[in-house]
């Protein structure tokens, strides 16, 4: 079966570090997305990896290691805003989407 | 500038009434989807077209039906059949060859039943 599991809630410091993990398991593989989802919005996309390795975009950065079928997703110098969901989905040999129920990420001052 | 629209972004439905969420897009994408997120939860699939006249049921799509007559529109109808439609409901695009920007979403449209 096809399945992607990544924590349920984090809490974090502003100014802090913190990194969210993604295991995907999906029918043929076409890329791993990160989207970000404040609350009653739409999901944004901030990242894809198809190739092993570290992409690194401003203060967010993402990690993918096929082999293992992990992901995750940095993010340095936390601010405020950054308080979201954070959606981990892996694209499958239909290019189809397959999401994780996301983690919700919340900032403390 | 393209993208995907979305309407009503609120809709109130009585007791076995039927609803209808439009979605339209102008980004020439092949593929089309509907979702349903309830509360603190991920992304549900109902239903998703690949091609015009063509579409597939997702996970939950009992009490919900689509149409694809045309490429740029995708829309969704909530039936009475549907027990518990208050969520908010997403359609996104993506072309059919894969991109890696993924999928392109709309402003959603949160429906409650009154």
């Amino acid at each position: 079966g096809q399945n992607i599991d990544q924590p349920t809630e984090m809490t974090a410091t502003e100014g802090a570090i913190v990194q969210i993990n993604c295991t995907y398991q999906t029918s043929g593989f076409n890329g791993l997305f990160w989207y970000q989802q404040h609350a009653g919005e739409a999901p944004t996309f901030l990242s894809y990896n198809v190739l092993d390795g570290l992409e690194e975009k401003g203060r967010f950065s993402s990690f993918l290691s096929r082999s293992k079928g992990y992901s995750y997703l940095l993010l340095k110098e936390l601010q405020m805003k950054d308080s979201a969901s954070y959606l981990c989905a892996g694209m499958d040999s239909n290019y189809q989407l397959i999401w994780g129920a996301g983690t919700k990420l919340i900032i403390k001052p | 500038d393209g993208g995907i629209t979305q309407s009503p972004k609120y809709l109130f439905r009585k007791e076995g009434q039927n609803v209808t969420l439009s979605c339209e897009q102008n980004l020439n994408h092949d593929a089309m989807y509907w979702y349903r997120q309830d509360p603190g939860q991920g992304l549900r699939l109902i239903y998703y077209s690949q091609i015009v006249n063509d579409f597939q049921k997702g996970d939950i799509a009992e009490g919900y039906s689509v149409s694809r007559e045309k490429k740029e529109s995708f829309p969704l109808t909530v039936t009475s059949a549907q027990k518990n439609p208050t969520a908010f409901y997403l359609c996104a695009s993506s072309s059919r060859q894969g991109s890696n920007y993924g999928y392109t979403f709309g402003s959603g449209t949160r429906l409650t039943v009154v």
